[in-house]
């Protein structure tokens, strides 16, 4: 059974890099009819796409986040990671990573990881 | 960017009654739709996707019906398990927008 895990830090000062990182167990990151997703979800709020990536290392970025988002993925450790600079007291939120089937170019998110709350604050 | 608008906010239902949630598009997104459950300090669970198509494991009392703009979630008859929030999800597009989520709660 394909299970994702999230780790990082819990707690990011203004103006730094959020760092996470995905592990995929019970299966390949490489798998040619997937691919991979972050999506965050700020304390008592709804849930927003921050990104996608393929094993060759295409990626989709949220318009409203690219300018500070990189995801990067490592086949070789089954892993996939997110940065996000320049973060701010908006970025506060549970992260989490999840695979998302492609279709057409993406599709649904299944499974999830369990999410990391990563807390922006000084 | 296509929005997803559900309703209502709030859903009040008695256990054993039927639940019919809404999700609404700015645009045609045929049927590439999915609809997740989000229980209380959990991650999303995946119940439909092409709009109608249960996911793996997902108990029958749970459908999905629309294409187009308008999609409807139906819980059959509400299980203690069901109190959650809903989401939709389109996916026509490659930059995938979620609804803001259907509250469902014991009335």
């Amino acid at each position: 059974q394909l299970q994702l895990q999230e780790s990082g830090p819990g707690l990011v000062k203004p103006s730094e890099t959020l760092s996470l990182t995905c592990t995929v167990s019970g299966g390949s990151i490489s798998s040619s009819s997937y691919y991979w997703g972050w999506i965050r979800q700020p304390p008592g709020k709804g849930l927003e796409w921050i990104g996608s990536i393929y094993y060759s290392g295409s990626t989709y970025y949220n318009p409203s986040l690219k300018s500070r988002v990189t995801i990067s993925v490592d086949t070789s450790k089954n892993q996939f990671s997110l940065k996000l600079s320049s973060v701010t007291a908006a970025d506060t939120a549970v992260y989490y990573c999840a695979r998302l089937l492609q279709w057409l170019v993406l599709g649904w998110f299944d499974p999830w990881g369990q999410g990391t709350l990563v807390t922006v604050s000084s | 960017e296509i929005v997803m608008t559900q309703s209502p906010a709030t859903l009040s239902v008695s256990p054993g009654e039927r639940a019919t949630l809404s999700c609404r598009a700015s645009q045609s997104v045929s049927s590439n739709l999915a609809w997740y459950q989000q229980k209380p300090g959990q991650a999303p669970r995946l119940l439909i996707y092409g709009a109608s198509t249960r996911a793996t494991g997902i108990p029958a009392r749970f459908s999905g019906s629309g294409s187009g703009t308008e999609f409807t979630l139906t819980i059959s008859s509400l299980q203690s398990e069901d109190f959650a929030v809903y989401y939709c999800q389109q996916y026509n597009n490659w930059r995938l927008t979620f609804g803001g989520g259907t509250k469902v709660e014991i009335k």
